[in-house]
């Protein structure tokens, strides 16, 4: 298994652009989110995905899009970049919302925005 | 909302020496994850915690889970240079539309831990 895959790794944007980060698991998991991590703010979740076309809202939403159109897939939206989004993006996964499944964890994605 | 305080912040030891790093929630406690995170690197899972009382090791990591204090604590014993990183822990929190003791991960703002060689 190839885990929680995450692309690009790097991704330099100027203000206004729009951009999708891709997050995939080959896990057959359920449950899948979107974290980003600043210094000091540690990780926040954006949005989550209890199930294929079942998507909501997390903590810090704003300036953000997702859709969960298969299991596998858990594209994040930017639809216009501002340098308030420079930040880390990590996607998790887990079997499911229970205390006991693990959550794994892609490499993340450096967005810097100019 | 659930919130997790870890202390310290920040932490320099000596090669060698023991380590305690704590992870407080303000709520109830369902399950609780040890993560450690090289810079520039993503999350490595280390433990994870379910029941009051629990304690597990890892190699040199021990952490354990007080349920009554909602706190758990990570030790490492005499710490080497590859124990360096930011540890986080987590916990899940409640889903704003799906309630009850499942949920989302919660996590602390980490401790960055450097090891003296």
């Amino acid at each position: 298994n190839a885990g929680v895959t995450q692309t690009p790794k790097f991704q330099v944007l100027k203000t206004g652009q729009s951009m999708t980060l891709q997050c995939a698991q080959d896990m057959n998991h359920e449950y899948m989110s979107w974290y980003r991590q600043d210094p000091g703010m540690g990780l926040r979740l954006i949005h989550y995905s209890v199930g294929a076309g079942i998507t909501d809202q997390g903590e810090v939403p704003n300036g953000y899009n997702v859709s969960r159109s298969t299991t596998e897939d858990f594209p994040l939206r930017l639809l216009s970049a501002a340098p308030s989004q420079t930040s880390v993006y990590f996607c998790a996964s887990s079997k499911g919302l229970a205390s006991y499944n693990e959550q794994f964890f892609g490499p993340g994605t450096r967005l810097t925005v100019l | 909302s659930q919130e997790l305080e870890q202390s310290p912040q920040s932490l320099i030891v000596q090669e060698g020496k023991n380590l305690t790093i704590n992870c407080t929630s303000s709520k109830t406690l369902y399950g609780l994850y040890w993560y450690k995170q090289k810079y520039g690197e993503g999350l490595i899972f280390l433990m994870m915690l379910q029941k009051g009382g629990e304690e597990k090791s890892h190699e040199k990591i021990t952490a354990k889970l007080d349920e009554k204090k909602q706190q758990s604590s990570l030790h490492i014993t005499a710490s080497q240079p590859s124990h360096a990183g930011i540890y986080l822990c987590g916990a899940r929190g409640l889903l704003m539309n799906y309630g009850g003791s499942q949920g989302n991960l919660i996590f602390g703002k980490g401790t960055k831990l450097s090891v003296k060689p």
